[in-house]
């Protein structure tokens, strides 16, 4: 168990719709780093948010959108959603701002299916 | 893009062998490497890591090495248990994390008992 923790752990909905992901960092832990995991694209990096505020932007969709609230834990949103959405999303969190050496530890994910 | 891979999509090892994964980087500017562990239906779990000014780093049961060279990173396990059945990501990052971690496609390793 690495600490982090994310919500639901399943989520199944329809085309168009949109749903929020929801992810509490490692205690102490002041980074959230969402990413995407697909067959056809592997595990790639969406956002990460330290102590607040955007920190580092991937591949995240304009559709896509996240927050980091005061009490450190981090939301996900996914909106207009496409049937190539589905995909397992993991939060990480690590204890810094990033960088070499600041060890990301990953939440167990939560699966979307959109249908 | 500049992309991290993995030469091995699958690889099979007998019970009690040691095991060693592979991976090939592109980007030069990367500066610290990360193994992380898969099993299936859970997230990436850290395994070990290294930065670009080492060549060579070991943990409980498994070594890293790095060839700067001609950009090369391997994970060895050392006497490969059930247990260690999961698929192996290697990852970089470059820039003091800007980009996040780039993830190669991920080794699936079997132990054949």
């Amino acid at each position: 168990d690495s600490g982090v923790t994310q919500t639901p752990k399943h989520l199944i909905t329809a085309t168009g719709q949109r749903v929020t992901l929801r992810c509490s960092p490692r205690s102490g832990d002041l980074s959230v780093y969402w990413y995407q995991q697909s067959l056809d694209q592997g595990l790639q990096f969406l956002i990460q948010y330290y102590n607040g505020e955007e920190r580092a932007k991937g591949n995240i969709l304009e559709r896509f959108s996240a927050q980091q609230f005061p009490d450190l834990h981090s939301e996900l949103n996914l909106s207009s959603l496409e049937l190539g959405d589905s995909a397992l999303y993991f939060c990480a969190s690590s204890v810094m701002a990033g960088g070499s050496t600041d060890t990301q530890y990953f939440g167990p994910g939560t699966r979307l299916t959109v249908l | 893009g500049e992309s991290v891979g993995l030469h091995l999509p699958t690889l099979s090892v007998q019970e009690g062998d040691n095991s060693i994964i592979n991976c090939a980087y592109s980007n030069s500017a990367s500066d610290y490497f990360i193994w992380y562990k898969q099993e299936s239906g859970k997230g990436p779990q850290f395994i070990i890591d290294i930065r670009s000014n080492m060549d060579k780093r070991q943990g409980q049961r498994v070594t890293v090495l790095l060839n700067k060279t001609v950009k090369h990173l391997s994970l060895q396990i050392a006497a490969t248990q059930p247990g260690d059945s999961a698929v192996y990501f290697c990852a970089e990052m470059s820039g003091g994390g800007a980009d996040g971690l780039t993830f190669g496609k991920g080794t699936h390793l079997i132990i054949q008992p």
